[in-house]
């Protein structure tokens, strides 16, 4: 059974970076035939994918045009996780952040991560 | 930048069957889109339901299936339960990027 786990602050200041991790069991962040994606909901802008990191003999990335310039997928094999940094943060960031297993579909979710950007 | 439609809200009575669907601005949708559909209640994570068009995953009830429809993705679901209340999501791949839909309130009354 996989198992997705997300750890990260509720509460980031406008300017800072968002780091969030998601540390996966019951697969492999390096399997060959996976991929790792981050998923965010917000009221004022729905389900939004962010991107996503997968390894094919090496590892790529994807990530969605109007967040490219800020973010970053990084995986960690030695800890079995990947995880989602955003950097200079606005309010507009603010929402619940998923991790989501998949290529061409998102079958296993993390739990969430309310993330809100406030001073 | 791509917009992906589906109805605000529908309501469909228990027993009764319904269809929701989902339009691309880029043109008809087709299985190169790699449509997905989820659900999702109240506080929970979304909840895949079909995948590629019309595959189901394991924990798919046999109610639900997924269909193209007039150039859009369809989910339509049969003998409607109560705890089919949801909001729904659809999802389609643009060549490198996914995007979602808006979603639909489905209510059960």
């Amino acid at each position: 059974q996989v198992q997705l786990q997300q750890s990260g602050p509720g509460l980031v200041k406008p300017s800072q970076t968002l780091l969030i991790t998601c540390a996966i069991s019951g697969d492999s962040v390096s399997s060959n035939i996976g991929a790792w994606n981050w998923i965010r909901q917000s009221p004022s802008r729905g389900l939004e994918w962010l991107g996503r990191t997968y390894y094919r003999s090496k590892w790529y990335n994807e990530y969605a045009a109007f967040v490219k310039s800020r973010i970053s997928i990084n995986p960690d094999t030695s800890k079995n996780q990947f995880s989602l940094q955003v950097n200079s943060v606005t309010p507009e960031d603010t929402a619940v952040y998923y991790c989501a297993r998949g290529v061409t579909t998102f079958d296993y979710w993390g739990q969430g991560t309310l993330v809100t950007v406030s001073s | 930048q791509t917009v992906v439609t589906q109805e605000p809200s529908l309501t469909v009575s228990p027993g009764g069957t319904v269809t929701l669907t989902c339009a691309s601005s880029a043109g008809a949708v087709t299985s190169d889109y790699y449509p997905n559909w989820f659900q999702q209640k109240p506080g929970q994570a979304p909840r895949a339901l079909i995948y590629t068009t019309n595959n189901k995953h394991s924990w798919t009830p046999a109610r639900f299936s997924g269909s193209l429809l007039g150039g859009k993705a369809a989910l339509t679901l049969s003998g409607v339960q109560p705890e089919d209340e949801a909001e729904y999501y659809c999802l389609l791949y643009y060549g490198g990027a996914w995007v979602f839909g808006g979603g639909t309130k489905l209510t059960v009354l």
